[in-house]
């Protein structure tokens, strides 16, 4: 089992550029998220989708899109990438198992813009 | 506004030692509370879930403890090992009705264990 795959691992862009990272699970979850983590600070989330079809906003949006584009896929865009959105991103699922939502992580994907 | 707070920030301690990490939230409504690891360059891994009518959960040599009236939670490791050095997370979430929910994560305690 796979669990929780993003793409890429590392990415460097320069201030303006485009890119997508792209999230995928193999648990047949029903939600799934974009967090960003920075030093000092907690896990922000960024977007959700609580189902597919479906996206909201969470804490820190700006900047942002993202797309479900099925039950299995959920991407994050950054359409002109800017310096303070140098981070650690994680995606990960969620199922809801004896009365609590359980998160399970992918392995982050490190961006750096310059 | 939904907090967890949590103590402290880093810590040190030999291997074999024990250690408590701490954790204080203020959240409403609660649901349940939850302990994640996370090694260096990984995602986090839960450890324990709690939710308001459990007091004390094991997995292995970590123990968590709930006190929904004091709204701390805390996390001990017992004879801790060199594979213990990560940052733990408090994770709080909330519910809020029509199947909401919010997460709300502390910042992370990182420990180090050396030899």
């Amino acid at each position: 089992n796979a669990g929780v795959t993003q793409t890429p691992k590392f990415q460097v862009l320069k201030t303006g550029q485009s890119m997508t990272l792209q999230c995928a699970q193999d648990m047949n979850h029903n939600s799934m998220y974009w967090y960003r983590q920075d030093p000092g600070m907690g896990l922000r989330l960024i977007y959700y989708s609580a189902s597919e079809g479906t996206t909201d906003k969470g804490e820190v949006p700006n900047g942002y899109n993202v797309s479900r584009l099925n039950k299995r896929e959920f991407s994050l865009r950054l359409e002109s990438a800017a310096p303070s959105q140098t981070s650690v991103y994680f995606c990960a699922s969620s199922e809801f198992r004896s009365g609590a939502n359980v998160l399970t992580f992918g392995a982050g994907s490190r961006l750096t813009v310059l | 506004k939904n907090q967890v707070e949590q103590s402290p920030q880093s810590l040190i301690i030999l291997e074999g030692k024990n250690c408590t990490l701490q954790c204080n939230y203020t959240v409403s409504p609660f649901s349940n509370l939850r302990w994640y690891k996370q090694d260096t360059g990984r995602g986090p891994v839960s450890l324990t879930i709690m939710t308001f009518s459990e007091n004390t959960k094991s997995n292995g040599r970590y123990t968590a403890t709930l006190d929904a009236d004091t709204k701390q939670s805390s996390l001990h490791i017992t004879a801790s090992q060199l594979s213990d050095s990560a940052s733990y997370i408090c994770v709080v979430t909330s519910y809020s009705g029509a199947g909401s929910y919010q997460l709300t994560f502390g910042k992370g305690t990182k420990l180090s264990v050396i030899p």
